[in-house]
């Protein structure tokens, strides 16, 4: 069975500053791995994903994660975090030829002056 | 705007009331999903279809109805619902049925039930 973990439900940091956000992954077969952002009263966007390929995968706002198969994980981080950048990020894990998208529990992103 | 939209937005209903959720997109996709969210739980699947057909019922109490009467609609109707319902509903749509194209999401529906 596959499983998300997402290593803090809450993360503040400073405007300018990095962020991390953590995610570990359980799988029994390569994974595809997805990042996405909920912003207030809004549904789930897409961040980035990993399929196949370079393991440092780009994707929006600045955003970057890397996938580790050798640490199971796949966390995200972008170099210098801006208020807008506040909101909910959820990492999910989908098994090649699987049929179920697994979600973690979500880290709510605040950003400070 | 993500191209999948959901109405209403928000929505309070008695216990023995009957209401139904809807969700459309006309990307076309082939696949559409219910997921309910929960505070501080994980999102949970609860409906798949697959090209108009429920291809995954996880385990989802019967007062929760979904119907696709075609690929670009999908329906949450509910029925005698109980106040731990109370979530955010969302819908979501793919290419293909859990792909590894990206998955749309509607802006949800906030359900409280009294």
């Amino acid at each position: 069975a596959q499983s998300v973990t997402q290593l803090g439900s809450h993360v503040s940091v400073s405007e300018g500053a990095l962020v991390l956000l953590r995610c570990n992954y359980s799988s029994s077969v390569p994974p595809y791995l997805f990042w996405y952002v909920q912003y207030p009263n809004q549904g789930l966007q897409l961040l980035l994903k990993y399929t196949t390929g370079a393991t440092l995968v780009k994707g929006i706002n600045g955003f970057e994660a890397e996938f580790k198969k050798s640490e199971t994980s796949f966390h995200l981080t972008k170099p210098s975090a801006h208020m807008s950048d506040a909101a909910e990020y959820f990492c999910a894990v989908l098994t090649g030829g699987g049929n179920k998208l697994t979600f973690g529990t979500g880290t709510q992103l605040k950003v400070e002056l | 705007e993500t191209g999948v939209t959901q109405t209403p937005r928000h929505l309070v209903m008695g216990m023995t009331n009957k209401k139904s959720l809807k969700c459309e997109q006309h990307l076309g996709h082939n696949a559409m999903y219910w997921y309910k969210q929960s505070a501080k739980k994980p999102l949970e699947l609860m409906f798949v279809y697959s090209l108009e057909e429920r291809v995954e019922n996880n385990s989802v109490p019967s007062r929760f109805s979904p119907e696709c009467p075609n690929s670009s609609h999908l329906f949450l109707h509910l029925h005698t619902l109980q106040p731990e319902d109370s979530a955010l509903y969302l819908c979501a749509s793919s290419q293909f049925q859990f792909s590894d194209t990206e998955a749309f999401f509607g802006q949800g529906t906030r359900l409280t039930v009294v």
